[in-house]
């Protein structure tokens, strides 16, 4: 399958600094590109769905200031969880779509967040 | 939007034995149920998938059953073995204004008794 790498794997961070996570599809071009937050025995949450190009749609309840997500090329999209704090702190999984509707969606490795 | 309920939430199985879950959605639209696999501390991983034109589908020893008309779908795991411990989602796929995107269930803690 196609291979979604995610970096840094975890991060610890002090309150108030921001955190930028990296998303790449390795060997496929992803026009959309999916962020998620999970909590410790929970399923997975829809932050946003990011568009290379184009601006970010944001889920209802999530802070578009504070997750800051960027698309800037068909391999690469980035979210920055700015001014953190330790409510923050999860586990973010960002996912690329091979093609179009109904097609795979293959997941990264996941970045541990901690806020302290 | 779409809701994506999944049953049981803890299942324990003896090696060798069968695991079967089983997943219920909402809206009539959505087309496209993958289900993946999240070892611990790691992102899920796709397993198997169904579309809606297709009632069955088999990938040695997992397969997935589709009742579009129940709107359930059912994963099933054969001969189980110990690494196929792990926490399961299902996922239903949905087109909501403009983007297509997944709901999951809230996942299967799978335990393979040796």
């Amino acid at each position: 399958g196609a291979v979604v790498s995610q970096h840094p794997s975890r991060v610890i961070c002090k309150s108030g600094t921001s955190v930028k996570i990296e998303c790449r599809s390795l060997d496929f071009q992803a026009t959309t590109m999916f962020w998620y937050r999970q909590f410790p025995k929970q399923s997975l949450m829809l932050m946003a769905t990011s568009n290379e190009g184009s601006k970010a749609t944001y889920e209802q309840g999530v802070e578009k200031d504070k997750f800051l997500i960027n698309h800037a090329s068909l391999t690469l999209s980035t979210l920055t969880v700015t001014s953190a704090h330790p409510e923050d702190s999860s586990f973010y999984i960002c996912s690329a779509r091979v093609g179009g509707f109904g097609t795979e969606a293959f997941f990264g490795q996941g970045t541990r967040l901690t806020v302290v | 939007g779409e809701n994506v309920e999944q049953h049981p939430s803890t299942l324990s199985v003896q090696e060798g034995d069968s695991a079967v879950i089983k997943c219920t959605y909402s809206d009539s639209a959505s087309n496209y149920f993958p289900w993946y696999k999240q070892e611990l501390g790691k992102g899920p991983q796709l397993i198997i998938d169904i579309r809606s034109n297709v009632g069955e589908k088999k990938d040695q020893r997992i397969a997935v059953t589709l009742n579009k008309t129940a709107k359930h779908f059912s994963l099933h795991i054969t001969e189980t073995q110990p690494e196929d411990s792990a926490v399961y989602f299902c996922a239903a796929s949905e087109w909501d204004f403009g983007n297509e995107k997944l709901t999951f269930g809230t996942g299967t803690r799978l335990t393979i008794i040796p």
